[in-house]
């Protein structure tokens, strides 16, 4: 079965240091992936996306992507109270039995910056 | 860009009636719209699958005759739950994905009560 693996969390870290979430996906072929991040009673929103192997960074985040191993994960600097949230991991996965790419969700992590 | 509305954004209603939750696209054309459910701090957990002029793929346990879906334009997707019952309060998320496109950009969600 193709997966998308997160630590649940929670992930506590103190205001102004580096959050690091990471990812694991089944399925080799995967090309597309994405963070997702999801404030508590609200709906996921879509804060990055990677295609290549290696660093995209977009203000304070920075999503890293290693096809070989199979991981992505998301880094946020100077991590704000404000960034506490539930942050999904999203990949594109073939679904074989349908024949198309699916975007696959992780469980999510649950993040909470301390101030 | 890439907006989806959903409306309304919470409904009360009574056990043994049916209520319709819209999904809409505002600024792309959504081939492919997405049902999703979500718990008090659970994960996401996909629904049904919906291409445009096509009927709809559910999830298995997702009883299709319970939740009806209408795909009938690129802009607009509907989730009808008839004859609802309290264990179908929940909070209904859409999605859509553009042609060609692998992200998928939420609605706000739909918060249903059933009394």
């Amino acid at each position: 079965q193709k997966e998308v693996e997160q630590n649940s969390g929670p992930l506590s870290v103190p205001e102004g240091a580096i959050a690091s979430l990471n990812c694991t996906y089944s399925d080799r072929v995967s090309q597309s992936f994405f963070w997702y991040r999801q404030y508590s009673g609200k709906s996921p929103e879509l804060i990055m996306s990677i295609y290549s192997n290696g660093d995209k960074e977009d203000g304070r985040f920075t999503a890293q992507l290693n096809k070989a191993s199979q991981y992505v994960s998301l880094l946020i600097r100077d991590s704000q109270p404000s960034d506490s949230a539930t942050y999904l991991c999203a990949v594109n996965i073939l679904d074989s039995g349908a024949g198309s790419y699916q975007l696959t969700f992780g469980k999510g992590t649950k993040l909470s910056v301390i101030p | 860009g890439a907006v989806v509305s959903q409306h309304p954004s919470w409904v009360i209603c009574k056990s043994g009636t049916s209520v319709k939750i819209e999904c809409r696209s505002l600024d792309f054309q959504a081939t492919t719209m997405f049902w999703y459910r979500q718990f008090p701090k659970q994960s996401l957990m996909l629904m049904a699958t919906s291409n445009e002029g096509s009927k709809a793929t559910y999830e298995q346990g997702v009883e299709k005759d319970k939740f009806l879906i209408n795909h009938a334009s690129l802009t607009l997707s509907t989730l009808t739950v008839t004859s609802a019952h309290p264990e179908d309060s929940s909070f209904y998320i859409c999605s859509a994905r553009g042609f060609g496109r692998d992200e998928q950009y939420f609605g706000p969600g739909t918060r249903l009560t059933v009394t």
